[in-house]
């Protein structure tokens, strides 16, 4: 099945600075990879996502690129703030329903 | 619209009882999950489902069951609670699969269970 490997699983910016969240998956047949924010004590919540026929997708200071022959993807936050300071999943899905998580990046932004 | 609602927020069990986490959604989604989320770790998959009817199992699914009788519940019962099931579970509800938001998961406030 589907395996989602995350690193690093911690990261420390100041604030201005750029933060890069790398994930690899397992199952060549992926075909999706959302990225979740979550909040100390929150719920997990999306914050962009890209199918396997794009390259990368930005919004606004994030960003997220994929390879699909490396079968890796990346996160990328620009300027950062520390109301960016989260814990970030990366997941992958072949389809049918099946969403698979990485371990998560706490990223702490500091001021 | 109250999203996804899960019951109870907390519970504490003894090992070997049962008990079930309630899930309900009020957004007509077609697709449900339960993931567990142990302290610092990841989420996990426990099992899925697609639609009233059909479940499938995730990454993590000994010790738990679950049932799709409707649309809108996707309950998950835990057999003879063992320690290792002490966690935060997540249940979890989208529209299908795609960008654009359609893919995106709404996650439940969390339940957060201790067995002792």
């Amino acid at each position: 099945g589907e395996n989602v490997e995350q690193h690093p699983s911690t990261l420390s910016v100041q604030e201005g600075d750029s933060a890069v969240i790398k994930c690899t998956y397992s199952d060549s047949a992926s075909n999706y990879f959302p990225w979740y924010k979550q909040e100390l004590g929150k719920r997990p919540q999306l914050i962009i996502d890209i199918r396997s026929n794009v390259g990368e997708k930005k919004d606004q200071r994030i960003a997220v690129t994929l390879n699909k022959t490396a079968k890796h993807f990346s996160l990328h936050i620009t300027e950062t703030q520390p109301e960016d300071s989260a814990v970030y999943f990366c997941a992958a899905s072949s389809g049918g329903g099946k969403l698979i998580f990485g371990q998560g990046t706490e990223l702490s932004v500091k001021p | 619209n109250a999203g996804v609602t899960q019951t109870p927020k907390f519970r504490i069990l003894k090992i070997g009882q049962s008990m079930t986490l309630q899930c309900t959604q009020d957004m007509n989604h077609n697709y449900m999950y339960w993931y567990r989320q142990d302290p610092g770790m990841g989420l996990k998959l426990i099992y899925y489902s697609v639609g009233a009817g059909i479940t499938d199992k995730g990454e993590v699914p000994n010790g738990y069951n679950v049932s799709r009788s409707t649309t809108e519940d996707f309950p998950l019962r835990l057999e003879l609670a063992a320690p290792s099931q002490t966690s935060v579970y997540f249940c979890a509800s989208s529209y299908g699969e795609g960008t654009g938001g359609k893919g995106e998961l709404f996650f439940g406030e969390g339940s957060r269970l201790t067995v002792l």
